[in-house]
């Protein structure tokens, strides 16, 4: 089957940094992406990896290592609008992408 | 710049009810597009996808169809909802997988 690992909850303090991480395992694998959503909203775009390293973006990266079937997402300065679900999703082949089921980030004051 | 509509933003529909919701872009031509589906606090699940007018691809067998009648609408229908229906209905565009998917505001649609 395919699958993707992701913890169900996170929680920091405004300023600290945070680390979602996501393991998956696909039939195939073009590239991992990440995506932000807030409660009752839409998510919204945040990275996509298809080789390995670092990508930074702003206050966000978003690392893959394609060997180890993994990636994960870093938030650093963290703010109280940080405060969302964070989902990864793997575009496995042709048109298709499956996503994770989403980490809960909850920054505290 | 290119956008994404989707309507309505809910919706209360009774059990073996039709249901019908749109979705269109603007700004692009021949755009993919998908449906999604989202349970509460759960990740999106594929529905549909269309490279093309006409062209529809399902992914999960459901209660559910879908429909492309012109180059930047997508419409997904149901003859009879069901309570397993209910959910986060969302449309998707994307130019590119660099660039991921713009998803519409989505439908909240609760079936009872």
């Amino acid at each position: 089957g395919q699958s993707l690992e992701q913890p169900s909850e996170v929680t920091a303090v405004e300023g600290a940094i945070v680390q979602i991480n996501c393991t998956y395992q696909t039939s195939g694998f073009y590239g991992l992406s990440w995506y932000q959503q807030h409660d009752g909203g839409a998510p919204t775009f945040l990275s996509y990896n298809a080789l390995d390293g670092l990508e930074e973006t702003g206050r966000f990266s978003s690392f893959l290592s394609r060997s180890d079937s993994y990636g994960y997402l870093l938030l650093q300065e963290l703010q109280m609008k940080d405060s969302a679900s964070y989902f990864c999703a793997v575009r496995s082949g042709g048109f298709k992408t499956i996503f994770g089921a989403g980490t809960r980030l909850f920054v505290k004051a | 710049s290119q956008t994404i509509h989707q309507w309505p933003a809910t919706l209360v529909q009774p059990v073996g009810s039709p249901l019908s919701l749109e979705c269109t872009v603007e700004g692009t031509s021949n755009p993919n597009l998908y449906w999604y589906r989202q349970a509460a606090g759960r990740g999106l699940q594929l529905l549909f996808y269309s490279v093309g007018i006409g062209q529809i691809s399902s992914e999960v067998p459901q209660n559910l169809s879908a429909s492309r009648p012109q180059d930047r609408q997508f419409i997904l229908s149901s003859k009879k909802l069901l309570l397993s229906d209910s959910g986060f209905y969302l449309c998707a565009w994307s130019a590119g997988a660099q660039d991921g998917y713009t998803f519409g505001s989505g439908t909240r649609l609760t079936v009872v």
